[in-house]
């Protein structure tokens, strides 16, 4: 049973950087896609960005597109996004969530959400 | 970039009932779709992948369809915990939009 727990969230003034992680304990993370989902209050789920098993490919949403990076360290099996220059409509719960391996759709795993708030 | 509608944007049902609700992309995506639940506080719970087959644990109630454009999801019959919201999602190579949601109250 594969388990996500993200961290890192909290209140920062427009502008400024944060970075968020995911934590994995479980099987199958090191061989997994992970992607990073979020939620602004009371919206819709948006998808952000996606990164490879072993961390040589990147995509990302256009919204954050060049002030956001997604990365990984497998040997410490967790997941990381760092958004740059945050605006207030960044304000989200963040969400991980695992590909599963040899499936081509469906998230099967996600973390709890870890609330990311951009004010001054 | 493909996008995704879904309809209806709410419903009101009761126990019991069949519901359907309907995801339309904005251009062919094959069976490259997946549906979600989603309660409130709470992450998604993954339902459906590949448009039609069925993650593992989640009640045969629950049925996906469609390739294409057009995809459904179907409640046979609505269960109290059902009443969630509903997103579909859609996995064209590097863009993995979701539709806007669909609501499924208590009537």
């Amino acid at each position: 049973q594969l388990q996500l727990v993200e961290s890192g969230g909290g209140v920062v003034q427009p502008g400024r950087s944060l970075r968020v992680s995911c934590a994995a304990s479980g099987l199958t993370f090191t061989s997994s896609a992970m992607h990073w989902v979020r939620q602004a209050p009371g919206k819709g789920l948006e998808w952000v960005a996606v990164i490879s098993f072993d961390g040589s490919d990147t995509y990302y949403a256009d919204s954050v597109k060049g002030r956001s990076t997604i990365s990984r360290d497998n040997s410490k099996n967790t997941l990381y996004l760092q958004v740059n220059s945050l605006r207030p409509e960044d304000t989200a719960v963040y969400y991980c969530a695992r590909a599963p391996p040899r499936r081509l759709t469906g998230f099967d795993y996600w973390g709890q959400g870890t609330l990311v708030i951009v004010s001054s | 970039a493909i996008q995704l509608t879904q309809s209806p944007s709410s419903l009101s049902a009761s126990v019991g009932d069949s519901v359907t609700i309907t995801c339309r992309a904005s251009q062919g995506i094959s069976r490259a779709l997946a549906w979600y639940q989603q309660k409130p506080g709470k992450a998604p719970k993954l339902l459906i992948y590949d448009a039609s087959s069925l993650e593992a644990g989640v009640p045969s109630r629950f049925s996906g369809s469609g390739s294409g454009t057009d995809f459904t999801l179907t409640i046979s019959s609505l269960q109290p915990e059902d009443f969630a919201t509903y997103y579909c999602q859609q996995f064209s190579t590097y863009s993995f939009t979701f539709g806007p949601g669909t609501k499924v109250d208590i009537k």
